[in-house]
């Protein structure tokens, strides 16, 4: 079984600076993608990134990037510049390489950007 | 695109009642998928339809909770006999497959949840 682990349950950041978010994962399989999505207060989840494991290069999204370590089952992600409206919840996620395409999330991390 | 819609955005009821929740995918998707968010965790997956057909269940959708998509658009998830532990957040996501995992913004659209409070 697949498990994702977020050990920070909370983090704040000053507005403008820079913050990184972690995520664990365990699996035994090959092909897999990783995400991390945002939702903010009482508001849907969106996707902030994509990683596919097969990818060495570490996905980039704006001021959002990844450091995917794959040996290391580690898949951090970097808010560069932080918005005010970055202040949400953040979900790292697991999908196996199969047609299911079901997620399996980690706890959260909640993040405060303070102006 | 009008996204996903979920109906009612938040219900409260009596432990035993019956509550039923509905999900709108957006009209492409052929897969509908509905998920468990209790307060402070990450959702968990409850179960998926290809069409009308429901083609996995997770343990954590025990026998009294039934979901179903009879023509392959809306799903209504139905909670039985409903209990405290029941509370939580359903969230309902949606993707075309036939286009492949990565055809939309968001891989899985996710729709803004229906908040179900057990008292």
């Amino acid at each position: 079984a697949q498990t994702v682990t977020q050990s920070q349950p909370e983090m704040s950041v000053q507005e403008a600076e820079t913050v990184t978010l972690s995520c664990t994962y365990d699996t035994s399989e090959n092909n897999y993608y990783l995400f991390w999505y945002k939702q903010p207060p009482s508001r849907q989840m969106i996707l902030v990134i994509r990683q596919e494991a097969y990818k060495q290069q570490n996905a980039t999204e704006n001021r959002f990037s990844v450091n995917f370590q794959k040996a290391a089952k580690s898949f951090s992600l970097k808010i560069s510049d932080s918005q005010l409206g970055d202040t949400a919840m953040y979900f790292c996620a697991f999908m196996k390489g199969d047609s299911s395409y079901t997620l399996i999330f980690g706890s959260g991390t909640r993040l405060l950007v303070r102006p | 695109d009008t996204g996903v819609s979920q109906d009612p955005r938040h219900k409260i009821t009596k432990r035993g009642q019956n509550v039923t929740f509905r999900c709108d995918p957006i009209s492409e998707h052929n897969r509908l998928y509905w998920y468990r968010q209790t307060l402070g965790q990450g959702p968990e997956f409850l179960t998926y339809f290809q069409n009308e057909a429901q083609l996995e269940k997770s343990r954590l959708l025990s026998d009294r909770f039934s979901a179903e998509r009879p023509k392959g658009s809306f799903s209504t998830l139905e909670i039985q006999r409903t209990e405290q532990g029941d509370s939580a957040m359903y969230l309902c996501a949606s993707h075309n497959s036939e286009r492949g995992l990565f055809s939309g913004a968001n891989v899985l659209t996710f729709g803004a949840g229906s908040r179900l409070t057990v008292l």
